[in-house]
């Protein structure tokens, strides 16, 4: 019962620096997502993708990538770290069916200094 | 573009007295609506959806919910509140044949004892 997973957890960068965050999931879902969750501001989309080599954009991409190579993963990059990306990053898949339910990782902690 | 309303911050309900919290929406065609509840330092978990037919949805935990198309609202709620319904709630709308999933800003429920 794998499900949505994140890695990593936690992770502290310093302002400038580049990172990769990992989300795989193991239930064959097309749609998979990235959030970012700031206090206040509630979830906000990052970037979106229905499907390998598929993208889009979502309500807040700038200052990230994001690539879709096979079914299963959709990773995050940020290519030049600020602290104003400081913030719990979710990643969340579904069926492309539009009324499947969603469901997310456990979240990754992103400090950056 | 759809979007979501929250337009409580918290609601604080006393410990077997009924519960609602807020929501409403805009979409251009017609919505697929999510209610989600986040527990401190965890990911989002499921309690129910609106797709199509009864307009009074029954999730997880004695949750339901309401749709109601001329208000364009999908208001949460729950016949006698438990200390253990405390956490933070989320609205979600998908506008279908959009891809997209966009959540509210949230809204923390505190259930006093």
């Amino acid at each position: 019962n794998a499900g949505v997973t994140q890695t990593p957890k936690f992770q502290v960068l310093k302002t400038g620096q580049s990172m990769t965050l990992q989300c795989a999931q193991d239930m064959n879902h097309e749609y998979m997502s990235w959030y970012r969750q700031d206090p206040g501001m509630g979830l906000r989309l990052i970037h979106y993708s229905v499907g390998a080599g598929i993208t889009d954009q979502g309500e807040v991409p700038n200052g990230y990538n994001v690539s879709r190579s096979t079914t299963e993963d959709f990773p995050l990059r940020l290519l030049s770290a600020a602290p104003s990306q400081t913030s719990v990053y979710f990643c969340a898949s579904s069926r492309t069916d539009s009324g499947n339910t969603i469901y997310f990782g456990e979240g990754s902690w992103l400090t950056v200094v | 573009a759809q979007s979501v309303a929250q337009p409580e911050d918290q609601v604080n309900v006393a410990e077997g007295n009924p519960l609602t919290v807020k929501c409403t929406y805009s979409v251009s065609g017609n919505p697929y609506l999510f209610w989600y509840v986040q527990y401190p330092n965890r990911g989002l978990q499921f309690l129910l959806k609106y797709i199509t037919g009864d307009n009074l949805v029954k999730g997880s935990y004695g949750f339901e919910a309401e749709f109601n198309k001329s208000q364009t609202s999908f208001h949460l709620k729950k016949p006698s509140a438990l200390v253990s319904d405390s956490a933070l709630y989320f609205c979600a709308v998908r506008d279908i044949g959009d891809d997209k999933i966009i959540f509210g800003k949230g809204t923390r429920l505190h259930i006093l004892p």
